[in-house]
């Protein structure tokens, strides 16, 4: 059975830092992994898609990186705002074609 | 690029009531939509899968009696739960595939929180 992971739970850096956040899953089968971002109340916002194949993907400040044989992935926020404050999900489809979500990172940006 | 819309966003009712939530694909065919549930500071739940014209695949554990799922169209699915109890509380988000592939991306709704008193 997939798991996914996301460490740590909550995260908190001044504005303008570089940041990473990490998602590990356990069973590397993956037809692709998402990130995704839920304000408080609301629902998910897609901000990248990487399928199996490729390494990353990047959307502005947003960059994520897949490796798929450790089973990990990370996204990076680059000169992090007060706006990003959020909680960021990772989710990857397997071969029974379900979404698999970690828990999420709550990150605060403090400014 | 692909919207897909939830409602109502809120509903508070009392115990025994049936709520229905509808999820729209505002721009795109959705063979197979999605229904969740997340408890806070919980991750996402895979509730059901909802195919367009066939019954819905329901979960382990989840109970198909309970949270009845029509999707009649490529373009609307709905869930509804009946007799509601505070047990039942949540908050209930649906996604939209584009395309049949499972490795398409997922739209999702903005959510439903159901608050039963």
């Amino acid at each position: 059975k997939q798991e996914v992971t996301q460490i740590p739970a909550a995260l908190s850096v001044p504005e303008g830092e570089n940041l990473v956040l990490n998602c590990s899953f356990t069973d590397s089968a993956i037809y692709n992994l998402q990130w995704f971002r839920q304000d408080p109340g609301k629902g998910l916002t897609s901000l990248l898609l990487i399928q199996s194949s490729q390494r990353e993907q990047t959307s502005g400040r947003l960059n994520a990186s897949l490796d798929k044989s450790s089973g990990r992935s990370t996204l990076y926020i680059a000169a992090s705002q007060p706006g990003d404050s959020a909680t960021y999900l990772c989710a990857v489809i397997g071969a029974n074609s379900k979404l698999t979500f970690g828990k999420g990172i709550t990150l605060s940006v403090r400014p | 690029g692909a919207v897909v819309s939830q409602h109502p966003s809120r509903v508070i009712c009392k115990s025994g009531t049936s709520v229905k939530i509808e999820c729209r694909s505002l721009d795109f065919q959705a063979t197979t939509m999605f229904w969740y549930r997340q408890f806070p500071k919980q991750s996402l739940m895979l509730m059901a899968t909802s195919n367009e014209g066939s019954k819905a695949t329901y979960e382990q554990g989840v109970e198909k009696d309970k949270f009845l799922i029509n999707h009649a169209s490529l373009t609307l699915s709905t869930l509804t739960v009946t007799s509601a109890h505070p047990e039942d509380s949540s908050f209930y988000i649906c996604s939209a595939r584009e395309g049949v592939q499972a490795n398409q991306p997922q739209h999702f709704g903005d959510g439903t929180r159901l608050s039963i008193l």
